[in-house]
């Protein structure tokens, strides 16, 4: 059974630093792995796609690395900035999409 | 393009009654999933539909169910509502099951008294 774990559970940084976010997963046997992002109280919005095949993608400030072999994708965020602040959540999918709890991030000003 | 919209988007139910939630996907698209979301569980799978027929459903009790009409558009029923049934209800369109990419709607909040 497919597990997704996402360390750690919240961040604070302050603006402008560099960060990553971790995600692991416990079955390697997926079709991708996906990053989203979720403002309180509202729905995901998808950041990145990274197909089985694929190692990384990169959107703007964002890259998405995956290595399906130890399990892991990492979300990598360039020059934080406050409307960074969200939660941020990895899913795997299979047959059916497994998510993360998710990191909280806090970008101080 | 319109994206995923749910409906109603609060929702407010005493214990013991029943509700039931609208999901329609993106034009096109003909899956929908449906998750439930909560501070201690997080993102759970409940159900997926294709094609008007359910074809993957998760760890959930019988007392939430679905279903799919011609148009692709989704409804899930919750009966014999409990205070643990309180959650943001997201739904996800995509082209077709298994295609890459899934878009949510910004979900609905059920609030059991």
């Amino acid at each position: 059974k497919q597990e997704v774990t996402q360390i750690p559970a919240a961040l604070s940084v302050p603006e402008g630093e560099n960060l990553v976010l971790n995600c692991s997963f416990t079955d390697s046997a997926i079709y991708n792995l996906q990053w989203f992002r979720q403002d309180p109280g509202k729905g995901l919005t998808s950041l990145l796609l990274i197909q089985s095949s694929q190692r990384e993608q990169t959107s703007g400030r964002l890259n998405a690395s995956l290595d399906k072999s130890s399990g892991r994708s990492t979300l990598y965020i360039a020059a934080s900035q406050p409307g960074d602040s969200a939660t941020y959540l990895c899913a795997a999918r299979d047959d059916k999409i497994i998510f993360g709890k998710g990191t909280r991030l806090h970008i101080l000003p | 393009k319109a994206g995923v919209t749910q409906t109603p988007r609060y929702l407010i139910k005493t214990r013991g009654q029943q509700v039931t939630l609208s999901c329609s996907p993106i034009s096109g698209h003909r899956s929908v999933s449906w998750y439930q979301q909560t501070p201690g569980q997080g993102l759970q799978f409940l159900f997926e539909y294709f094609s008007e027929t359910q074809r993957n459903k998760g760890n959930f009790p019988g007392r939430f169910s679905g279903r799919q009409f011609s148009n692709s558009r989704s409804e899930m029923n919750v009966s014999t509502l409990e205070l643990g049934d309180s959650a943001l209800y997201l739904c996800a369109s995509s082209l077709v099951p298994d295609h890459p990419e899934a878009f949510f709607g910004q979900g609905t909040r059920l609030t059991v008294v």
